[in-house]
């Protein structure tokens, strides 16, 4: 079993307010992962990071910030949330820099936001 | 054109039937392959990886994989009701010197009794 939390799972908040969620693992993975999913549609990678002081943006565009001080540590912040940020964040890691394309992806069980 | 495409379904099968999902991808350049099983509600969870042209077995599961062809299949056989979920195809394609994991829309499947 993967060894990889996310804190909070569920968090219901007011507009404007700024937000961090949280993400470790035990693995010793350098790489880390942000996915946004909304309910019955498709996993869209927001953020990444290949190893400490290392972070890049994905595919889909997002106003969130992450970073990555730490190994396994790789939280994502919202500093003024709003309603359209309402979704699914998905944290994934998987394996070690060097180890090549072949990585398998271990997934956090998500933290589910809703923004009023 | 998306990166990696999959038909969204759903996929009805029998139980005990053959469950056939596919998946395609654009970049020639793409290299390792998953297939991830999410139910509703839950993370995805890995049923296969596969790396080179062929087939990949594990119990009820065969992973194929045609580079020359960009296509990825997952076969599911003797299906079960707890099978049904979504089935998401990733694949790792290159992009700056490194590899962005990418994933399809996800097929529906669902075995009935």
């Amino acid at each position: 079993e993967a060894d990889i939390y996310q804190t909070p799972r569920y968090l219901v908040i007011g507009t404007g307010k700024k937000i961090t969620l949280e993400c470790s693992q035990t693995m010793g993975h350098d790489k880390m992962y942000w996915y946004q999913q909304d309910p019955g549609m498709e996993l869209h990678l927001i953020h990444y990071s290949y190893g400490v002081n290392s972070t890049e943006k994905g595919d889909l565009s997002s106003e969130s910030t992450v970073s990555r001080i730490r190994t396994e540590h790789f939280p994502l912040t919202l500093e003024s949330a709003r309603p359209s940020h309402t979704s699914q964040y998905l944290c994934a890691s998987s394996g070690r820099r060097g180890t090549g394309a072949s990585n398998i992806q271990y997934f956090g069980a998500g933290t589910r936001l809703s923004v009023l | 054109q998306k990166e990696v495409e999959q038909n969204s379904g759903p996929l009805s099968v029998p139980e005990g039937a053959i469950a056939s999902l596919n998946c395609t991808y654009s970049d020639r350049g793409s290299q390792s392959f998953f297939w991830y099983r999410q139910y509703s509600g839950k993370s995805p969870e890995l049923i296969m990886s596969i790396y080179s042209n062929g087939d990949k077995e594990d119990g009820r599961f065969t992973a194929q994989l045609n580079k020359a062809s960009q296509y990825v299949s997952l076969l599911i056989r003797d299906s079960q009701p707890s099978d049904s979920a979504t089935y998401l195809c990733a694949v790792n394609v290159p992009s700056g010197g490194s590899y962005i994991p990418t994933f399809g829309r996800g097929t529906s499947l669902i075995v009935h009794p």
